[in-house]
């Protein structure tokens, strides 16, 4: 089945630079790639997705680029802020389509002002 | 807004008590899914359903079981609870269409601690 490997587990960046998580994943059958946002004591959330006819995807100061060959795709956010804070998990589908996702182990990003 | 609830958001069993975790969805979503979440280890699937009375295994399906009776609810038990059944648990639903989007919506989540 599929296998999400994320790094790094955690990150710490100043406040308005750049941060930069990355995912691999096993199945190249895989073809939907969501990132998930957890802040402390929430439910995760759907921040961003990419299907795999698109190798990037941007949505304010986040974007998300995907490698199809060698099955690796990437959550950036530009220009960081306190309220970036929180826990980011990747996530592959694997069987059926996008019905059941597997998730990375996740990473803790912490905004230092 | 979608709705998922879950039935506490903290709870404390003993050793071999049997353990039901509710989730309930407002807004008409075929599948659900149950996770368990642990430091280190993100979200591991446990079971998911996609229409009443239908469920599949996902990852770690060893000491849990689940019922889907109505559309709208989604149980989770541990027949008999053990400490390293100790752990987040997140229910999430979504539509099942592809023509719908993908996204899962969670629920708060509920804090189980075997005693």
């Amino acid at each position: 089945g599929e296998n999400v490997e994320q790094h790094p587990s955690t990150l710490s960046v100043q406040e308005g630079d750049s941060a930069v998580i990355k995912c691999t994943y096993s199945d190249s059958a895989s073809n939907y790639f969501p990132w998930y946002k957890q802040e402390l004591g929430k439910r995760p959330q759907l921040i961003i997705d990419i299907r795999s006819n698109v190798g990037e995807k941007k949505d304010q100061r986040i974007a998300v680029t995907l490698n199809k060959t060698a099955k690796h795709f990437s959550l950036h956010i530009t220009e960081t802020q306190p309220e970036d804070s929180a826990v980011y998990f990747c996530a592959a589908s694997g069987e059926q389509g996008a019905q059941k996702l597997v998730f990375g182990q996740g990473t803790r990003l912490t905004i230092n002002p | 807004d979608v709705k998922v609830t879950q039935s506490s958001r903290y709870l404390v069993k003993r050793t071999g008590e049997k353990v039901f975790l509710e989730c309930v969805q407002d807004m008409d979503h075929e599948n659900m899914f149950w996770y368990r979440q642990d430091p280190g280890l993100g979200l591991r699937l446990i079971y998911f359903s996609y229409d009443v009375k239908m469920k599949e295994k996902g990852d770690i399906p060893e000491g849990y079981s689940v019922s889907r009776e109505k559309k709208e609810r989604f149980s989770l038990i541990l027949e008999s609870a053990s400490t390293n059944q100790t752990s987040m648990y997140l229910c999430a639903s979504r539509y099942r269409g592809q023509a719908y989007s993908y996204e899962q919506y969670f629920g708060p989540g509920t804090r189980l601690t075997v005693t």
